[in-house]
């Protein structure tokens, strides 16, 4: 089983759709999660750190589920903007630097 | 945005070659790390060095070198690279006592021919 796991998508969806991501992680003793993005032939950047009791950021809104160890991502009225890989990344056990990266999950937003 | 820089932004190389690639961060962060991201692939953690100290080696062949002088800087020598080397190599890093959040450059797009 993958350390994380995405649906590599893509998701084609229209300006103004909400779409959601989830990415599953196999580490139970993971302690901090984050949402990248990255755009093509670019590098990654932070989106948002994914907290325990979920968080928003404008349009954008994380959730964790640790009993099911899942991570979302939601993203409401889709700017056109928003197309890009979303990078689903888990650190693991306490004591380490190491950031575990899922294959991300593309979306396409149309006019 | 120049949190991280990475020279240089492309490389040719043949297989016989030594070249370097160099990070540097402006962040005052401690952590620094090297990442391969090839094709349809995750991203691939290479060498972690916290407070200029190796802390991680995910198993990289040593045809790759990393070197860090200090937390600031970075680098990686490449000897007889092989055509399978061709990638992006990012650099990042973080504050390991604020959530480690990393913070990328923008890559060095590598090619092995």
């Amino acid at each position: 089983r993958k350390e994380v796991e995405q649906d590599p998508g893509p998701f084609n969806v229209p300006e103004g759709a909400t779409v959601a991501f989830n990415c599953t992680y196999s580490n139970s003793a993971s302690q901090s999660f984050f949402w990248y993005r990255q755009d093509c032939r670019k590098e990654p950047k932070l989106l948002m750190s994914v907290y325990s009791s979920g968080n928003e950021d404008g349009r954008f809104t994380a959730q964790l589920n640790r009993a099911s160890q899942y991570i979302s991502l939601l993203i409401r009225d889709s700017k056109l903007s928003d197309s890009a890989t979303y990078l689903c990344v888990v650190m693991g056990s306490y004591n380490t630097d190491k950031l575990i990266f899922g294959t991300g999950t593309r979306l396409q937003v149309f006019p | 945005e120049t949190g991280v820089t990475q020279t240089p932004r492309h490389l040719v190389m043949g297989m016989t070659n030594k070249k370097s690639l160099k990070c540097e961060q402006h962040l005052g962060h401690n952590a620094m790390y090297w990442y391969k991201q090839s094709a349809k692939k995750p991203l691939e953690l290479m060498f972690v060095y916290n407070f200029k100290e190796q802390t991680e080696n995910n198993s990289v062949p040593s045809r790759f070198s990393p070197e860090c002088p200090n937390s600031s800087h970075l680098f990686l020598h490449l000897h007889t690279l092989q055509p399978e080397d061709s990638a992006l190599y990012l650099c990042a890093s973080s504050r390991t006592d604020r959530g480690n959040e990393q913070y990328f450059g923008p890559g060095t797009r590598l090619t092995v021919t």
